[in-house]
Order: C-alpha cells, then sequence, then structure tokens
C-alpha cells in the first residue's frame, strides 16, 4: 500500500520567507511525527500527535515553527521567517493505533529545505 | 528517555554476521529498546524492537541482556544494501516520540 509523502521533495527558500511543508500519514495511523535532519546530523524530534489528544511540541525550536493536523489526517510543519540555520530534511512518520507501546514508525522521503 | 550509547562506526564482511552493541545503562522497566536504520538518503527504517525477551523478525535478531542495560541487533548474513546508520533508541511507552543518538554507521564490504 501507499507509504507516508511529504510534499514537496525539495524546497528552497529565501530568507525571511515563509513555508509550508505537507506530510500524508499512511491511511489509519493515528499517530503523526515530525523530525528534522541537518546535514551530517541525527534526527531531531520535533512535534507529535496522537488522536485528538494535545500535541506533544516539546521539540519545537522556537515560536517560529508551527504544526496543523487537520481532520486527523493530512499535516502541515510551517515555519516562520526562516532562517538559514533551518536547512535540512524534514522528516514526517506516522504510526498505526497503539497497542500497548507495540507499534512502529514509518518514515516519508522527507522534505530538504535551503534557505538561502 | 534513556541515553544509549552506541560506537560511531562498524565494517562486516558480505556474508558475514554484523552485531552492533548498544548500552542503555539507565533504562527504566517500562522502556522499550527499538531498532531503526537509515540508508543514505532515505528517511529511517523500522528494524526491530523489544522489552526484556529476546526478538527475531525476517530482517534480525534483538538479543537484550538479562539485566536490561544493554543490547545487541544481529543482522545474520549481511549484505551490502545493509550499508546504513543504525540508531538503538530508548522509548518510554508514555510516549511514541523516538530520540535519535548519532548511531552506528555500517559498512558492508565486499
Amino acid at each position: 500500500g501507499a507509504g507516508v509523502s511529504q510534499s514537496p521533495s525539495n524546497k528552497v527558500t529565501e530568507k525571511g520567507k515563509d513555508v509550508e511543508l505537507r506530510c500524508d500519514p499512511i491511511s489509519g495511523h493515528t499517530a503523526l511525527y515530525w523530525y528534522r535532519q541537518s546535514l551530517g546530523q541525527g534526527l531531531e524530534f520535533l512535534i507529535y500527535f496522537q488522536g485528538n489528544s494535545a500535541p506533544d511540541k516539546s521539540g519545537l525550536p522556537s515560536d517560529r515553527f508551527s504544526a496543523e493536523r487537520t481532520g486527523g489526517s493530512v499535516s502541515t510543519l510551517t515555519i516562520q521567517r526562516t532562517q538559514q540555520e533551518d536547512s535540512a530534511v524534514y522528516l514526517c512518520a506516522s504510526s498505526p493505533p497503539r497497542r500497548d507501546a507495540d507499534y512502529e514508525q514509518y518514515f516519508g522521503p522527507g522534505t530538504r529545505l535551503t534557505v538561502t | 528517555d534513556a541515553k544509549t550509547t552506541q560506537p560511531p562506526s562498524m565494517d562486516c564482511a558480505e556474508g558475514r554476521a554484523a552485531n552492533l552493541p548498544c548500552n542503555h545503562s539507565t533504562i527504566s522497566g517500562n522502556e522499550y529498546v527499538y531498532w531503526y536504520r537509515q540508508i543514505h538518503s532515505q528517511g529511517p527504517q523500522y528494524i526491530i524492537h523489544g522489552l526484556k525477551n529476546n526478538e527475531t523478525n525476517e530482517m534480525a535478531s534483538l538479543i537484550i541482556t538479562e539485566d536490561r542495560k544493554s543490547s545487541t541487533l544481529i543482522l545474520p548474513h549481511a549484505t551490502l544494501r545493509d550499508t546504513a546508520v543504525y540508531y538503538c533508541i530508548v522509548r518510554s511507552s508514555n510516549t511514541g516520540k523516538l530520540i535519535f543518538g548519532q548511531g552506528t554507521t555500517l559498512q558492508v564490504k565486499p
């Protein structure tokens, strides 16, 4: 079946502009996550949505970053007034309804954001 | 979430078993050990996870010590396509988020 999809695959933007990154999770998956990966670095957790619960925003690096998940499905990560240090690959993942803690995350291909 | 320690890099000969160690000495009772890998330019891929018992699936085996302070991921017959960064992650059952460390870069050589 279809996996997690993200768009655009690449985005180049000028410093100070706003950007929106989209994630389409696997159908039926109730949890959705955003991570980012800077060049040569490991993955950094950003935000986590689980069903109708309040999202875990503990990983967002600043108030320029926000995310929404509409209708429990598609999610949009918005970065306002982009800075060069925001350049990274932004990865989205989803996971099926929880059964205890017994589930894995399925990752999309990522959006490569370059801020010039 | 407990911190994990992995060697930064390892080599393995093609066709041989790759044994990737992970230390998680501060793991608590409700924390699971997860392994993911990331092949160059792709998103991470789930491999296996466990709580106390050893686990095996079609990709790998996970051996967890009795005190749960360390574990080993075993790829029984490594191929060139197994070259990747392997991440060992300890995750609480109370949260879905994964805290990735630097991982181990496994290079499978012909």
